[in-house]
């Protein structure tokens, strides 16, 4: 079974403070992605990496950075967390398509994050 | 960033009922996928659909990819307790490692 997992289920942390949230996959996944939820406004893509050392930004990535050093590790990074940064956090994994059909993209469990 | 129509955004329905959900979008998707999240847990897929026109099964649960390649539905049969969670819909433009783009969501209840 793919495996996605994340450091924590749940973090609180203050106002200022620099802040990692790890993701692990297991199934040497290329693609890794880091979204945050929160009520009403459904998953949005902060940033995403299809390689190592590789990221690109998705549509939310104000606030954000990324670290991806190995394969299997995809590092989201928040400078110096804010209140508005107190969300749900999912990482998310896949491999690449390369025929018919899709490759699925399989979700870790989250990591809810309290900034105060 | 683009995301897609999805509704209802919630639901409250009595066990044993249809339930019926769907997502629109402006531009053409080549993939369309329905997730499940369960409560304190990451999204699922349920249904991946590749061909306009597509009709998929699994289980309880039936979903079409539109003619248009714009929209999408999901149908849950006999509604029971454990459909309980939030749904989602999701497109892929492109193969490969293009992002997805998600709905908003579907919040379902079902009451016993």
């Amino acid at each position: 079974d793919v495996k996605v997992t994340q450091s924590s289920r749940y973090l609180v942390k203050r106002t200022g403070e620099k802040v990692f949230l790890e993701c692990v996959q297991d199934m040497d996944h290329e693609n890794m992605f880091w979204y945050r939820q929160d009520p009403g406004l459904g998953l949005r893509l902060i940033y995403f990496s299809y390689d190592v050392k590789m990221k690109e930004k998705g549509d939310i990535p104000e606030g954000y950075s990324v670290s991806r050093e190995k394969k299997e590790r995809f590092s989201l990074i928040l400078e110096s967390a804010s209140t508005n940064q107190t969300s749900m956090y999912l990482c998310a994994s896949k491999t690449t398509w390369w025929g018919g059909g899709y490759n699925e993209q399989f979700f870790g469990p989250g990591t809810r994050l309290t900034v105060l | 960033g683009q995301q897609l129509n999805q509704s209802p955004q919630s639901m409250f329905i009595q066990e044993g009922e249809d339930v019926s959900m769907n997502c629109t979008s402006s531009s053409i998707f080549n993939t369309w996928l329905w997730y499940k999240q369960d409560p304190g847990e990451g999204p699922v897929l349920l249904i991946a659909l590749y061909k306009a026109g597509e009709l998929t099964s699994n289980g309880r649960l039936t979903a079409q990819f539109g003619i248009t390649r714009k929209d999408s539905f999901l149908n849950i049969s006999a509604s029971i307790p454990s459909d309980v969670g939030i749904y989602f819909c999701a497109g892929q433009r492109n193969s490969g490692n293009t992002p997805l783009v998600f709905g908003k969501g579907t919040r379902l209840s079902v009451i016993a």
